[in-house]
């Protein structure tokens, strides 16, 4: 079984200012790890995926996180916050070989940027 | 390229009445999925298709929902009856259905259920 927690419900940064949201997930077998952002009453957005290629993933809107097995991490970074950033942010993960086992979703971290 | 399309985006209810919630996936996505998401928290997944069939309803409450996709391509959710605890925003997503879960998942702006 998978599941995924993120460290944080709600984090604040200043305008310019690194991001980092942090999500660790168990599983007992190798997993796929996504984050998607939602905003304000919209659908959920992918911003990237790790489907065991590079550990580092690049995303959209300047987002990258990177997979580290050992840790069981895949924080979320990007270099310099913008307004535009501001939204709920959901990690997600699920199970390699199992094409049925479904999507996990964590809590979400609420992000919001100072100006 | 259209996105997935929901409707109502907002409905309020008394407890005990009946609730349809309708899905149209983006074209050519074979997969859909209903997924809901309580105040606070992330998307549970409550059952999805793969065209016709309903692959994985595990989570879905029996008792009280119902899903159709009767052609392999939009969708109807329905509660019947309705209880205080429903009260969530209902998502639909879809996907193009040829990697399963590793796929990208496209959502829909959700409807969101008030029970009263």
């Amino acid at each position: 079984a998978q599941s995924v927690t993120q460290l944080g419900s709600h984090v604040s940064v200043s305008e310019g200012a690194l991001v980092l949201l942090r999500c660790n997930y168990s599983s007992s077998v190798p997993p796929y790890l996504f984050w998607y952002v939602q905003y304000p009453n919209q659908g959920l957005q992918l911003l990237l995926k790790y489907t065991s290629a590079a550990t580092l993933v690049k995303g959209i809107n300047g987002f990258e996180a990177e997979f580290k097995k050992s840790e069981t991490s895949f924080h979320l970074t990007k270099p310099s916050a913008h307004m535009s950033d501001a939204a709920e942010y959901f990690c997600a993960v699920s199970a390699s070989g199992t094409s049925y086992d479904k999507v996990i979703f964590g809590p979400g971290t609420s992000l919001s940027v100072i100006p | 390229e259209a996105g997935v399309v929901q409707s109502p985006r907002y409905k309020i209810i008394e407890k005990k009445q009946p609730v349809a919630f309708w899905c149209n996936p983006i074209s050519g996505h074979n997969t859909l999925y209903w997924y809901r998401q309580n105040l606070g928290q992330g998307p549970e997944l409550l059952i999805r298709y793969e065209n016709e069939e309903a692959v994985d309803d595990s989570q879905l409450p029996k008792d009280r929902f119902s899903a159709e996709r009767l052609k392999g391509v939009d969708s109807t959710l329905k509660i019947q009856p309705a209880e205080l605890g429903d009260s969530a925003v209902y998502l639909c997503a879809s996907s193009l259905g040829l990697a399963g879960y590793q796929e990208t998942q496209y959502f829909g702006p959700g409807t969101r259920l008030l029970v009263l």
